[in-house]
């Protein structure tokens, strides 16, 4: 089993441009999330979906929007590239209930100029 | 909310010491505490859980953790270290999002010959 997937590994953005971070599991799991990390801060949660068919926003959500595509997928847009948006994104997922693993992809690292 | 903090930001041990790294959290009812480990340019990895039961929990790779109700801790500790486990370590508390995690900013871990 792959486990937790995500596309691409490393992309450089301009200001302004926009991109779609793709997350893919197979794991049959409910419930997933995009978390970014930036040094000296740890993981922080942008959004997550409980289950299929729905999201919500995490602790910072501002300049991104999700798709829960399927149970299978959760993909997270930047719509107008910002510098500040610079960071490591890691997609997780976890079967759905109190005390569960987490399981994380590899993450992505997004420059944006 | 649901926090973790993790005093130490780095910590150097000489291979073969044994090992203590510092998590304290804030919740009102009983947490869901987790140990994440993150080698250089890797995701996370789970080293161990607690959700009930026995506090003193054991992990993988040698490591354990003891939940302590008293001192809002849940230290993790390794009785002696090898120079592979020089990584970034995150404690995380089960959050009010759904069934995400609230991390710590981490302790990054030297190890010295």
């Amino acid at each position: 089993n792959a486990g937790v997937t995500q596309t691409p590994k490393f992309q450089v953005l301009k200001t302004g441009q926009s991109m779609t971070l793709q997350c893919a599991q197979d794991m049959n799991h409910n419930s997933m999330y995009w978390y970014r990390q930036d040094p000296g801060m740890g993981l922080r949660l942008i959004y997550y979906s409980a289950s299929e068919g729905t999201t919500d926003k995490g602790e910072v959500p501002n300049g991104y929007n999700v798709s829960r595509l399927n149970k299978r997928e959760f993909s997270l847009r930047l719509e107008s590239a910002a510098p500040s948006q610079t960071s490591v994104y890691f997609c997780a997922s976890s079967a759905g209930s109190d005390g569960e693993t987490q399981y994380f992809g590899p993450g992505t690292r997004l420059l944006v100029l | 909310a649901q926090s973790v903090t993790q005093p130490d930001i780095h910590i150097t041990v000489s291979e073969g010491a044994s090992l203590e790294l510092r998590c304290n959290y804030s919740y009102g009812a009983t947490p869901y505490l987790f140990w994440y480990v993150q080698s250089p340019g890797q995701g996370l990895q789970l080293l161990l859980k607690y959700f009930s039961g026995d506090t003193l929990v054991q992990g993988i790779k040698g490591f354990e953790a003891e939940f302590k109700r008293s001192q809002s801790s849940f230290n993790l500790r390794k009785p002696s270290v090898h120079w592979s486990d020089a990584a970034e370590y995150f404690c995380a508390v089960g959050s009010n999002s759904g069934y995400a995690l609230n991390f710590g900013k981490g302790t990054s871990l030297l190890v010295t010959p």
